[in-house]
């Protein structure tokens, strides 16, 4: 069962649009979330994570995230997007305890001038 | 503090080959784990070790195989290579299992 599924593998914004990447997990307990980006040629970087405390969460560069229980989601959000905001984008879960990080298939995102 | 480092950055080999992979944790991080990363397949996960102990381990075949020494430190060995296996191998490490922080990667062509 898939447990982390990105609703779109490519979405494209205008330089300057909201960007929206969506995630949802499956999970009947509220896991560990979060969000990297990889750059062409380049390992993950950690954008955020989720781990019970606050339901919005800030990240780098002007990303957040907000976890919403009632719909099993963690959406990617940005108010204005850049042009170097262009790369791949994984939502990944830890379900409990000391297993492993799971993947989303990633989106990618396109930033257009 | 310095990042995860994984050696060599790239790597040509044929098949029937042996490979074997380095990756060096964060300072004072005791969790390290590995990943396959391929277009067909996204990021799959290889295994984990904490404390010298592999703790998980993904769905692949017993010609993956790793280990991690005293110092944290990590290699995994992938033996009889096959032209699947090229890929982009993901180290990420953690202080308990929690937040991976990765490395650059290992890119593995099999020819």
């Amino acid at each position: 069962a898939q447990s982390v599924t990105q609703l779109g593998s490519h979405v494209s914004v205008s330089e300057g649009a909201l960007v929206l990447l969506r995630c949802n997990y499956s999970s009947s307990v509220p896991p560990y979330l979060f969000w990297y980006v990889q750059y062409p040629n380049q390992g993950l970087q950690l954008l955020l994570k989720y781990t019970s405390a606050a339901t919005l969460v800030k990240g780098i560069n002007g990303f957040e995230a907000e976890f919403k229980k009632s719909e099993t989601s963690f959406h990617l959000t940005k108010p204005s997007a850049h042009m170097s905001d262009a790369a791949e984008y994984f939502c990944a879960v830890i379900l409990s305890g000391n297993t492993p990080l799971v993947f989303g298939k990633g989106t990618r995102l396109s930033v257009i001038a | 503090k310095a990042g995860v480092t994984q050696t060599p950055r790239y790597l040509i080999k044929t098949r029937g080959q042996q490979v074997t992979l380095s990756c060096s944790p964060i300072s004072g991080h005791r969790s390290v784990s590995w990943y396959q990363q391929t277009p067909g397949q996204g990021l799959q996960f290889l295994f984990e070790y904490f404390s010298e102990t592999q703790r998980n381990k993904g769905n692949f075949p017993g010609r993956f195989s790793g280990r991690q020494f005293s110092n944290s430190r990590s290699e995994m060995n992938v033996s009889t290579l096959e032209l699947g296996d090229s890929a982009l191998y993901l180290c990420a490490s953690s202080f308990q299992g929690d937040t991976q922080y990765f490395g650059p990667g290992t890119r593995l062509t099999v020819l």
